[in-house]
């Protein structure tokens, strides 16, 4: 079945420094992918959608300049938060589709991120 | 993004006893409805889809019911066990258009 890939699976980081994750689509070629942010206790909030080689398409609110996605292969998609604050600590999650069509979405594990 | 979140229901449920779990959403042309399983750290997990045409489908122990009139979406759960036990989340989808997710609902298992 269709696997996704999500590293790091947490990560720790100073504030006013930048953070990468990577989504990987890893049998499968990822059209598109969603990046979404969990806050504790809470649903999945979407953040942004990307398809390979176009410009993401970010949320209302969220802010495109410093979360910066860059989807530059059918399988892989990275996230960077770029001067993290502790505001910006949460649960980011990927999710990937070779279809765009919801029965062909795979979510990856998720990554911890906490600023201090 | 949409989809709020404030306060997570919770379910309690003895375990082997069936488990409903409801979901109110949100727009009247979505097309597609998804229900997935999340345990504590992980990302979710599919568990069942059901499209507007349809107002039931079966699983493996579990049954997805849609009533487009009241745009109600349930999750039932046969013989629930320990291992069910996290938080489940119902999205709404429209064509190709993003998911939108539900508030949640934590279900635990009481032995």
């Amino acid at each position: 079945g269709a696997v996704v890939s999500q590293h790091p699976s947490w990560v720790i980081c100073k504030s006013g420094t930048s953070v990468k994750i990577e989504c990987r689509s890893l049998d499968f070629q990822a059209t598109t992918m969603f990046w979404y942010r969990q806050f504790p206790k809470q649903s999945l909030m979407l953040m942004a959608t990307s398809n390979e080689g176009s410009k993401a398409t970010y949320e209302q609110g969220v802010e495109k300049d410093k979360f910066l996605i860059n989807h530059a292969s059918l399988t892989l998609s990275t996230l960077t938060v770029t001067s993290a604050h502790p505001e910006d600590s949460s649960f980011y999650i990927c999710s990937a589709s070779n279809s765009g069509l919801f029965y062909g979405y795979t979510f990856g594990s998720g990554t911890r991120l906490t600023v201090v | 993004g949409e989809s709020v979140g404030l306060h997570l229901p919770t379910l309690s449920v003895q375990e082997g006893d069936n488990s409903i779990i409801n979901c109110a959403y949100s727009n009247s042309a979505s097309d597609y409805f998804i229900w997935y399983k999340q345990e504590s750290g992980k990302g979710p997990q599919f568990i069942i889809d059901i499209r507007s045409n349809m107002d039931k489908r079966q699983g493996q122990r579990v049954t997805v019911l849609l009533n487009k009139t009241v745009k109600h979406l349930s999750l039932q759960i046969a013989a629930t066990q320990p291992g069910d036990s996290a938080v489940y989340f119902c999205a709404e989808g429209q064509g190709a258009q993003k998911l939108v997710f539900g508030q949640g609902t934590r279900l635990t298992i009481n032995p």
